[in-house]
């Protein structure tokens, strides 16, 4: 059974960098059918596409948050992170990772999620 | 800036049956957005349903369907159980980006 699972400081100040990791286990981070995403949601607002990345490296960015984020992966470790720069209080939310099938564009998989909240 | 709408609350009685939709602001949705839904309940992770319009996970009971209805992705709930009250998203796909619905909250009543 797959599993993601997010971790990172549930802290951040305001204009600091925002970092998280999402360890894939019951399967390979490898794999040429998936892409690996990131997903977040503001406390009681819906759901915002963060990025997506290719185990190759290969990303795929939100056009409005695209020039603070930085997604990697490293498939050694079978492990995608994610970096948001330049952090406001707006920027405080869940952030869930999950798995992106490439063929049917689809997210099965997702991690429980992670609160990271932004505060001076 | 891209914008997917859904409507923001329904309500249905138990083994009644709701219909959801979803709408870009680009126009018509068709097969090519690859509409997916997603199920989520208070304090937990979203729980896909369906994937290209109408295909179901192993795990999406038998009473969601997706199709594509007046230019628009939606979702029906057919003999509605209690535990089918959640919030209720779509998702769609522009190329390389992905946008989200603005959700629905589906009200078991």
């Amino acid at each position: 059974q797959l599993q993601l699972q997010e971790s990172g400081p549930g802290l951040v100040k305001t204009s600091e960098t925002l970092s998280l990791t999402c360890t894939v286990s019951g399967g390979s981070i490898s794999s040429s059918y998936y892409y690996w995403g990131w997903i977040r949601q503001p406390p009681g607002k819906g759901l915002e596409w963060i990025g997506s990345i290719y185990y190759s490296g290969s990303t795929y960015n939100n056009p409005s948050l695209k020039s603070r984020v930085n997604i990697s992966v490293d498939t050694s470790k079978n492990q995608f992170s994610l970096k948001l720069s330049s952090v406001t209080a707006a920027d405080t939310a869940v952030y869930y990772c999950a798995r992106l099938r490439a063929a049917t564009s689809d997210f099965d998989y997702w991690g429980q999620g992670a609160l990271v909240t932004v505060s001076s | 800036q891209t914008v997917v709408t859904q409507e923001p609350s329904l309500t249905v009685s138990p083994g009644g049956t709701v219909t959801l939709t979803c709408a870009s602001s680009t126009g018509a949705v068709t097969s090519g957005y690859y509409p997916n839904w997603f199920q989520q309940k208070p304090g937990q992770a979203p729980r896909a349903l369906i994937y290209s319009t109408s295909n179901k996970h192993s795990w999406t009971p038998a009473r969601f369907s997706g199709s594509l209805l007046g230019g628009k992705a939606a979702l029906t709930l057919s003999g509605v159980q209690p535990e089918d009250e959640a919030e209720y998203y779509c998702l769609l796909y522009y190329g390389g980006a992905y946008v989200f619905g603005t959700g629905t909250k589906v009200t078991v009543l």
